[in-house]
């Protein structure tokens, strides 16, 4: 059974400052999403991630993929408060048309 | 373009009840999908449809039915709603297999 890890859980930091989250899974895939949700809302797809050593990078966010390592990070340089999200990552397991979720990283950006 | 739309938004039952949730999307999308995320969770698929003609079940299919009408459109019956299916349910959809996934607006139901 595929299993998605992600932490921090809650993040809480300072405008202007650096960060990454992390998303482990436990069995090889070779593509990985990265998802963001406002409160009360939808997701909305940031990053596709299709191969081992993929970067994607928009704005104050990159994405990277390490297959062999079974880790993403989602890095974010100097937050801004509008980043203010839950950010969730979904790994492709490759069979049928399942995603599976991480359980989501709530970031506050304080002023 | 609306993209994935659901209806209703908000839905209240009471325990026992039935009752279907819609999704269309007007993409061409071959491939649609259910999913329910609880409080502080990641979403979890319910049922998938990679085809017109064709449904799967997800990680959580118990107490759940769907019907893909149509290429457009996706439903999702709960025949008799129980307290634990109190969550939002999120409709998806996707170009094709592995193809990256559009999600609705979502669909708060409460069962009381």
């Amino acid at each position: 059974e595929l299993k998605v890890e992600q932490n921090p859980l809650f993040l809480s930091m300072q405008e202007g400052k650096n960060y990454t989250i992390y998303c482990n899974y436990s069995t090889t895939s070779d593509r990985l999403y990265w998802y963001r949700q406002d409160p009360g809302k939808s997701l909305e797809s940031l990053f596709v991630l299709l191969s081992n050593g993929a970067v994607k990078q928009e704005g104050r966010l990159m994405a990277s993929l390490d297959t062999k390592a079974r880790l993403s990070t989602l890095h974010i340089t100097a937050a801004v408060h509008d980043l203010s999200a839950t950010y969730f990552c979904a790994v492709d397991k490759g069979a049928g048309n399942m995603l599976t979720f991480g359980g989501g990283t709530r970031l506050m950006v304080k002023p | 373009n609306a993209g994935v739309t659901q209806t209703p938004k908000f839905q209240v039952l009471k325990t026992g009840q039935s009752m279907t949730l819609q999704c269309a999307q007007d993409m061409n999308h071959n491939s649609m999908y259910w999913y329910r995320q609880d409080p502080g969770m990641g979403l979890r698929l319910i049922y998938y449809s990679a085809s017109e003609g064709t449904t799967d079940k997800g990680e959580v299919p118990n107490g759940y039915n769907v019907s893909r009408l149509n290429k457009r459109e996706f439903s999702l019956r709960l025949e008799s709603a129980a307290p634990s299916q109190t969550s939002v349910y999120f409709c998806a959809s996707s170009l094709g297999h592995r193809r990256e996934q559009y999600f609705g607006p979502g669909t708060r139901l409460t069962v009381t």
